[in-house]
């Protein structure tokens, strides 16, 4: 009963420095979401994925990529990453036609650029 | 810019009373208004959510209301426990399908 994995767990990185974030779930879920967790700030949306084979912009998208490799992953991609990114990082997933509120988070990632 | 504005953002209470937590938004063309909770290391889980044609909904110990006039929505827990200590955000859906987040409230209840 796994439901939403993000891997890695922690990650520290130098500034410029490049990494993937990946985020599986097994609920059939059509959607997935990254989003980043702030002291303050809430949880703010960066990239989500509508169904397969599509990805949007959210609210904070820049300096991040994102992949939806399949039904059941979308990974974040950091290409030269800032410590302005340093967050805990949560990847969601919904399922198409419910309810848009109900998503289902994974346990996070948590970034640290120094 | 918060499109969901949450206060406040900490609150102590003793076990027994009652915790509340609110929020209020601008935008008229949210139709959906989550609570999620969350504890230390893990990610947010739904809690309750209403919609904006109902002023109040209760589950167990868990209450929303909901004021569409003053756009101001509030949780209410009642006879607060100490394993009710989390992080709690409230949230409003918009037409884009999105979710925005309040500022999150980190509610400890002392035993």
């Amino acid at each position: 009963n796994a439901g939403v994995t993000q891997t890695p767990k922690f990650q520290v990185l130098k500034t410029g420095q490049s990494m993937t974030l990946q985020c599986a779930q097994d609920m059939n879920h059509n959607s997935m979401y990254w989003y980043r967790q702030d002291p303050g700030m809430g949880l703010r949306l960066i990239y989500y994925s509508a169904s397969e084979g599509t990805t949007d912009k959210g609210e904070v998208p820049n300096g991040y990529n994102v992949s939806r490799l399949n039904k059941r992953e979308f990974s974040l991609r950091l290409e030269s990453a800032a410590p302005s990114q340093t967050s805990v990082y949560f990847c969601a997933s919904s399922k198409r036609g419910q309810v848009p509120g109900e998503l289902f988070f994974g346990e996070g990632s948590r970034l640290t650029v120094l | 810019q918060q499109q969901v504005k949450q206060s406040p953002q900490s609150l102590i209470v003793q076990k027994g009373g009652i915790s509340i937590i609110n929020c209020a938004y601008e935008n008229t063309a949210f139709d959906y208004f989550p609570w999620y909770q969350q504890f230390p290391g893990k990610g947010p889980a739904l809690l309750i959510a209403i919609r904006p044609d109902v002023s109040e909904k209760k589950e167990g110990r868990f209450t929303i209301s909901f004021n569409k006039s003053a756009k101001q929505f509030s949780l209410h827990i009642m006879d607060s426990q100490p394993g009710d200590s989390a992080t709690y955000f409230c949230a409003a859906n918009g037409s884009a399908r999105q979710l925005t987040f309040g500022s999150g409230t980190q509610l400890t209840v002392l035993p």
